[in-house]
């Protein structure tokens, strides 16, 4: 059983176009992060998120985090080529001494 | 502030060598974990290091060892290699508290 779950898998869009990844979850999460991961390389950390129902913003990317904290996600506007890449989402699962859990990450490949 | 190091990038074994990966976390964190990342299974949790002890363990065989050292640059190792363990072996650098994860570029493991 996936932990965490992330929608969709994959998504192709138009460049100019926006979107939505979500990141779902049966638990209740202290904190989010989003990273975002290009071939062959590790994932890049974009965002943490704390509070339930914080917004938080990186130019065209919004970042949410459930009131519950048991879900986020991302929404990016104005999609750019320079989007594209794998974005995962991770959380450390609340009062649970563990190991930071990831998604299996949404694949975005954004069309020139 | 320098960034999370792994060596080598790039590795091709045969099947039932073994090989060591290195990683060198970021200048004053103490916490080193690292993952498996194949297409099919997304990125797996290996084991996480904390001042040289292991403090969490993932799902996978003994073949998969790992260390760290006072310097808190840790190894992992991986035995009798098979083809399946081929995959990008990551390694991430947790602050304290260790809410976010910090990666290397990672090492791409080919086994022939």
């Amino acid at each position: 059983t996936q932990l965490l779950e992330q929608s969709p898998q994959f998504l192709s869009i138009q460049e100019g176009e926006n979107l939505t990844v979500y990141c779902n979850s049966s638990s209740v999460f202290s904190s989010l992060q989003w990273y975002r991961q290009e071939p062959g390389e590790g994932p890049v950390l974009l965002v943490t998120v704390v509070t339930g129902g914080e917004v938080k913003k990186l130019k065209r990317l919004t970042f949410q985090f459930g009131d519950a904290r048991k879900d986020s996600s991302l929404h990016i506007t104005a999609a750019q080529p320079g989007d594209t890449g794998l974005y995962l989402c991770a959380g450390l699962r609340m009062n649970r001494d563990d190991k930071i859990i990831f998604g299996k990450g949404t694949r975005l490949h954004i069309l020139p | 502030k320098a960034g999370v190091t792994q060596t080598p990038r790039y590795l091709i074994k045969t099947r039932g060598q073994q090989v060591t990966l290195s990683c060198s976390p970021i200048s004053g964190h103490r916490s080193v974990s690292w993952y498996q990342q194949t297409p099919g299974q997304g990125l797996q949790f290996l084991f996480e290091y904390f001042s040289e002890t292991q403090r969490n363990k993932g799902n996978f065989p003994g073949r998969f060892s790992g260390r760290q050292f006072s310097n808190s640059r840790s190894e992992m190792n991986v035995s009798t290699l098979e083809l399946g363990d081929s995959a990008l072996y990551l390694c991430a650098s947790l602050g304290d508290p260790s809410t976010e994860a910090f990666f290397g570029q990672g090492t791409r493991l080919t086994v022939v």
